[in-house]
């Protein structure tokens, strides 16, 4: 079964610190690789994706993540924080179901930007 | 605009009732979802609907009801309901089919039952 991790339930930087929120990913087959990320009492917002090629992905808000297929990882980073970016972020990983695609989430991590 | 959303909001009832949440998306999406999101925050998904058809059912108790009456809505209609059904819950849509496209979620309608 398809499956992300995401060990911390919570990071704590000081704003214009960079950061990473790890995820780890398990999948047979090729992954295809999300972050969302949710603001409080709001929906998730799509921030980026993997599927294919550049390991390094560039999305929404400043935000990228590094692609590694030996560590099994899909990182998320930015290299200077905002008050503004604390909020929850989401890694999902593409599920087959029934022939259509979905999507299996990680159990959130609660970003906290210090000012 | 809005690209997809809910109604209500905010639903508080006491067990035992019925209750329907409303999604719309004015996307073109072919495919719509509901996830269920618990206190812990844990988002999974419960069904799945592409051209009004259902084509994943997350083993959800019967008691959940989807229906779509076109592309574009999804309702979820829920019976009996039960103090473990206090969650939120949230609708999103995307293109479907083996593609990889990303998913669109609406606010959320937060459900407290009493």
């Amino acid at each position: 079964a398809q499956s992300v991790a995401q060990p911390e339930d919570q990071v704590n930087v000081a704003e214009g610190n960079p950061l990473t929120v790890k995820c780890t990913y398990s999948v047979s087959g090729n992954p295809y690789l999300f972050w969302y990320v949710q603001y409080p009492n709001r929906g998730l917002q799509f921030l980026l994706k993997y599927i294919t090629g550049d390991n390094l992905v560039k999305g929404s808000y400043g935000f990228e993540a590094e692609f590694n297929k030996s560590q099994t990882s899909f990182h998320l980073k930015k290299p200077s924080a905002l008050v503004s970016d604390s909020a929850l972020y989401f890694c999902a990983v593409r599920t087959e179901n029934s022939g259509y695609s979905t999507l299996t989430f990680g159990k959130g991590t609660m970003l906290l930007v210090s000012p | 605009d809005t690209a997809v959303s809910q109604t209500p909001k905010y639903l508080v009832t006491q067990m035992g009732n019925d209750k329907s949440i409303k999604c719309e998306q004015n996307l073109g999406h072919d495919t719509m979802y509901w996830y269920k999101q618990d206190s812990k925050k844990f988002l999974k998904i419960m069904f799945s609907y592409n051209n009004k058809e259902l084509i994943i059912n997350e083993t959800v108790p019967n008691r959940f009801s989807p229906k779509s009456p076109d592309k574009a809505h999804l309702n979820l209609h829920i019976n009996s309901l039960e103090l473990g059904d206090s969650a939120v819950y949230f609708c999103a849509s995307s293109q479907g089919g083996l593609v990889i496209y990303e998913q669109y979620f609406g606010p959320g309608t937060r459900l407290t039952v009493t």
